[in-house]
């Protein structure tokens, strides 16, 4: 597809479960972003990559998440040992390179730990 | 502590009024995006600025980004239902990572 794709869509998982969540960017751009957004809040940096290195992980709340991106393209947001207030939309972004900070979104992974 | 202030944090007008949102900060940014957002979307990229004292428009919307390039407004002349939506700033601080931070956004509702 040309844009930004996240999956799954939605997720329900218990407390203390480990969840995965993909993030495919549109083909070519270098720069992706990952943040988590609250209902009715503006998006919380978490980790930025600029190819398959992480540039910035200051947003990464502690060391239950981790990403990774080994192949400059596809990225997954883990979360360990999850808690109830890991529970939030999770958007990923891309853009073309790290001086064009255009960023395209996806749909985002709704996260609901129950 | 918010990089980026956006006020108001809620507005509801009815269509057909004009509204300025503002967004601001203490950082200088080497540039500086709007997006919008409706429910259940990630956010869409309106507007990118990049130079001091920069004016853009997009039909009913002007965008200002301030001279110091520490600030930016958003007007919206003459509001219809189908701007209601969640208006976010988002910019890359100069001289830092890169990464893109957002503000807490600002909530419009157009009553028809």
């Amino acid at each position: 597809g040309a844009g930004v794709s996240q999956t799954p869509s939605n997720k329900v998982t218990e407390k203390g479960k480990y969840v995965e969540l993909r993030c495919d960017p549109i083909s070519g751009h270098t720069a992706l972003y990952w943040y988590r957004q609250s209902l009715g809040q503006g998006p919380e940096f978490l980790i930025y990559f600029q190819g398959t290195g992480a540039a910035d992980d200051s947003g990464l709340p502690n060391d239950r998440f981790f990403a990774v991106r080994p192949e400059g393209s596809v990225s997954t947001l883990k979360i360990q040992r999850t808690e109830r207030g890991d529970s939030a939309v999770y958007l990923c972004a891309s853009s073309k390179s790290h001086e064009n900070t255009e960023a395209f979104f996806g749909q985002g992974t709704r996260l609901t730990v129950v | 502590t918010q990089l980026l202030e956006q006020s108001p944090q809620f507005l509801s007008i009815q269509e057909g009024e004009n509204l300025t949102v503002y967004c601001n900060s203490s950082s200088v940014f080497s540039s500086l995006q709007w997006y919008r957002q409706e429910p259940g979307e990630g956010p869409v990229l309106l507007v990118t600025v990049v130079t001091g004292g920069e004016v853009k428009k997009l039909k009913r919307l002007t965008f200002q980004f301030g001279d110091a390039r520490k600030d930016s407004s958003l007007h919206i002349t003459a509001a219809q239902p189908g701007d209601t939506g969640l208006y976010l700033c988002a910019g890359a601080i100069q001289g830092g990572s890169e990464k893109l931070v957002f503000g807490k956004g600002m909530k419009l509702t157009v009553n028809p």
